[in-house]
């Protein structure tokens, strides 16, 4: 069965640095997300991406982040300038067209230093 | 705007004993509503959805949910479990607008399968 694939599965960054966390959707998939978890908190919508733009986004979401589909496989999420409260794990997720669930990357645990 | 609830935060139970994990939720539209487990160190894996249809779903691993309208809840039900379900159990729900479908989770619930 098709994975979403992340990498790495984790990133130690110093607080102030860019880190860029990388995904692999399912291929005939159209849809991406990212979330985020935050150690022993529920599981948080950050950004939606369709068709080469972002269709949606949560406040969470601010000017330190980006997201990017540089080629025809990969899915990025970038934060700017990491703060110390960016410490989480960062999940991926991808759907097809029409009312799909969502498969899910095994994650990113992400510490910030 | 949705929510969701999920009013146990862990849930011991001993192994072969049944177990439900409960879960509400609340929306101004139609919704479609999910329950995820997470293994340890593992992604969210997909147990069940419901998206129309019967009211009772069933999923993997011997799990079922039933959605109910009028109580707007999705509690998921296994009736015997096993020292492998032990992880922790996520409900969703997402309402499939036109800007997407992204999904809201409650908190979590802990199941801890005891021997």
């Amino acid at each position: 069965e098709p994975e979403v694939t992340q990498t790495p599965s984790h990133q130690v960054t110093q607080m102030g640095q860019e880190v860029i966390l990388r995904c692999v959707p399912i291929s005939n998939h159209l849809y991406f997300y990212w979330y985020r978890q935050i150690l022993g908190q529920k599981v948080e919508f950050l950004v939606s991406f369709y068709n080469n733009e972002i269709s949606e986004k949560s406040e969470i979401f601010d000017d330190q982040f980006s997201v990017e589909r540089p080629d025809g496989s990969n899915f990025t999420l970038k934060i700017r300038s990491t703060k110390l409260e960016d410490s989480a794990m960062y999940f991926c997720a991808s759907t097809g067209q029409g009312i799909q669930p969502q498969h899910f990357g095994d994650g990113t645990r992400l510490s910030i230093l | 705007a949705q929510s969701v609830t999920q009013l146990d935060s862990q849930v011991p139970v001993f192994e072969e004993a049944p177990v439900e994990l409960r879960c509400n939720y609340s929306s101004s539209v139609s919704v479609y509503l999910f329950w995820y487990v997470q293994y340890p160190n593992q992604g969210l894996q997909l147990l069940l959805k419901y998206l129309s249809g019967s009211t009772l779903v069933k999923g993997i691993n011997g799990f079922e949910a039933e959605f109910n309208k009028s109580q707007t809840s999705f509690h998921l039900r296994k009736p015997s479990v096993h020292i492998s379900d032990t992880a922790e159990y996520f409900c969703a729900v997402t309402s499939y607008n036109n800007a997407g479908n992204m999904l809201t989770f409650g908190g979590g619930t802990r199941l801890m399968v005891k021997p």
